[in-house]
């Protein structure tokens, strides 16, 4: 039973260009939650989705962050005109229920922006 | 104040020692507690749920004071592998969000 599969592991991108980070849950699980981690601080919840539908977005920026869930498919976050303070760890975590049971996060993508 | 705060260390320690981790959360309501350990860029793995009852795991024993608003970890005979980060962790009732403290450095030397 594979885990939370995040890809790509590493990205670069240069100032203004789009970032597309991809996760797809654990089997069976249908909540997907996005945390960022800038270095040297802890992570800090973005958006918990579940499939097409935003549940909570309250830790999103408001301008240029987006999430979806998709009916088939992996959630994306989607970062447009990325600045290189967007550069952080992103890591996705998917539960089975409503709760903090079985919380399991991918390995997260490394975006720096040049 | 942040919700949740935790002194970053490190804490540097040689085998076999010891050692204390504190953790304070700013919101009363919080309803779930845990630790988790981060290894150099990897991603948070769930080391224990913490109770009020307190609550142990071999090495690692975990406390909760409610009323304090308090949870610690305390980790006895140190190994080289422990070494890593260690984030404390709450969570509101029925909540789905993690609020996570910045985490303090565990270093073991042999």
């Amino acid at each position: 039973n594979a885990g939370v599969m995040q890809n790509p592991r590493h990205l670069v991108r240069r100032r203004g260009q789009e970032a597309r980070l991809r996760c797809s849950p654990m089997k069976g699980h249908s909540h997907v939650y996005w945390y960022r981690q800038l270095p040297e601080e802890g992570l800090k919840f973005m958006v918990y989705l579940q499939k097409e539908n935003i549940i909570d977005e309250s830790g999103m920026p408001k301008e240029r962050f987006s999430a979806e869930f998709p009916k088939e498919g992996p959630s994306i976050l989607r970062i447009q005109q990325v600045v290189r303070g967007d550069s952080a760890a992103y890591f996705c975590a998917s539960s089975p229920r409503t709760g903090t049971d079985g919380y399991t996060f991918g390995s997260g993508t490394r975006l720096t922006v040049v | 104040r942040k919700e949740v705060e935790q002194d970053p260390g490190p804490f540097n320690v040689p085998e076999g020692a010891t050692v204390a981790f504190n953790c304070t959360y700013s919101n009363s309501a919080s309803q779930s507690f845990f630790w988790y350990r981060q290894d150099c860029r990897k991603e948070p793995k769930l080391l224990m749920s913490v109770y009020s009852s307190g609550n142990e795991d071999g090495r690692f024993t975990a406390q909760l004071n409610r009323a304090s608003q308090y949870i610690s970890l305390l980790i006895r005979d140190s190994k080289l592998s422990d070494s890593a980060t260690y984030l404390c962790v709450v969570a509101l009732p029925a909540g789905n969000m993690l609020t996570f403290g910045g985490g303090t450095r565990l270093m073991v030397k042999p």
